[in-house]
């Protein structure tokens, strides 16, 4: 049990585009969902903290415009990358988790070109 | 606020003990996780522990908390090849459950 997803796994995009990551628990509800990023060879850094029904919280200095979160249902929580640049190539991960452990998906790189 | 410190390297020969630290600095955390990140992956929940516990043992792993010195470390009994990633100690923090992660401790296994 306690299985998250993502997809895509892998997006490359052109600059100036928007990329959506779709993040979902697979066998239980999650009200709460978090993102993160984490670039090569560091720790994760939280970005935001999604809650099911409800704007997302963002962590200082991400920009909520640019990371646009949706929490439509208690299994689905996306990421929108808007105008997409070089710099937001990165590993974006999210986890679920309301209480108790947190349980992480597989990670989607972008790749912005 | 909050901070989680870990070592950043370990290696170890196989069939070895590997043993990992980690300090943390919010003593109201009720739970301290450890998580287990291979080349190219999400992280995989390894264990967890909750304050009010001393020790937590799952088969070869064992995680010890002293939490009057807030350390937390994690040993890996009989170490494989298999267990070769990157560690990441974990802290509770804030009312959303909030995870505040250490850099991670990468650990290598040798034959």
């Amino acid at each position: 049990g306690a299985v998250v997803s993502q997809h895509p796994s892998w997006v490359i995009c052109k600059s100036g585009t928007s990329v959506k990551i779709e993040c979902r628990s697979l066998d239980f509800q999650a009200t709460t969902m978090f993102w993160y990023r984490q670039f090569p060879k560091q720790s994760l850094m939280l970005m935001a903290t999604s809650n099911e029904g409800s704007k997302a919280t963002y962590e200082q200095g991400v920009e909520k415009d640019k990371f646009l979160i949706n929490h439509a249902s208690l299994t689905l929580s996306t990421l929108t990358v808007t105008s997409a640049h070089p710099e937001d190539s990165s590993f974006y991960i999210c986890s679920a988790g309301s209480s108790g452990p947190q349980y992480f998906g597989p990670g989607t790189r972008l790749l912005v070109l | 606020g909050e901070d989680v410190e870990q070592s950043l390297f370990l290696s170890v020969r196989e069939g070895d003990s590997s043993v990992i630290n980690c300090t943390y600095t919010d003593s109201s955390s009720t739970y301290l996780y450890w998580y287990k990140q291979e080349p190219g992956a999400g992280l995989q929940l390894l264990t967890y522990i909750f304050s009010n516990m001393d020790m937590k043992q799952d088969q070869r792993l064992t995680v010890l908390l002293n939490k009057k010195d807030k350390h937390l470390s994690l040993r890996i009994a009989d170490t494989q090849t298999g267990d070769s990633a990157i560690y990441f100690c974990a802290e509770v923090a804030g009312g959303y459950n909030k995870l505040i992660f250490g850099a991670g401790t990468r650990l290598a296994v040798h034959p």
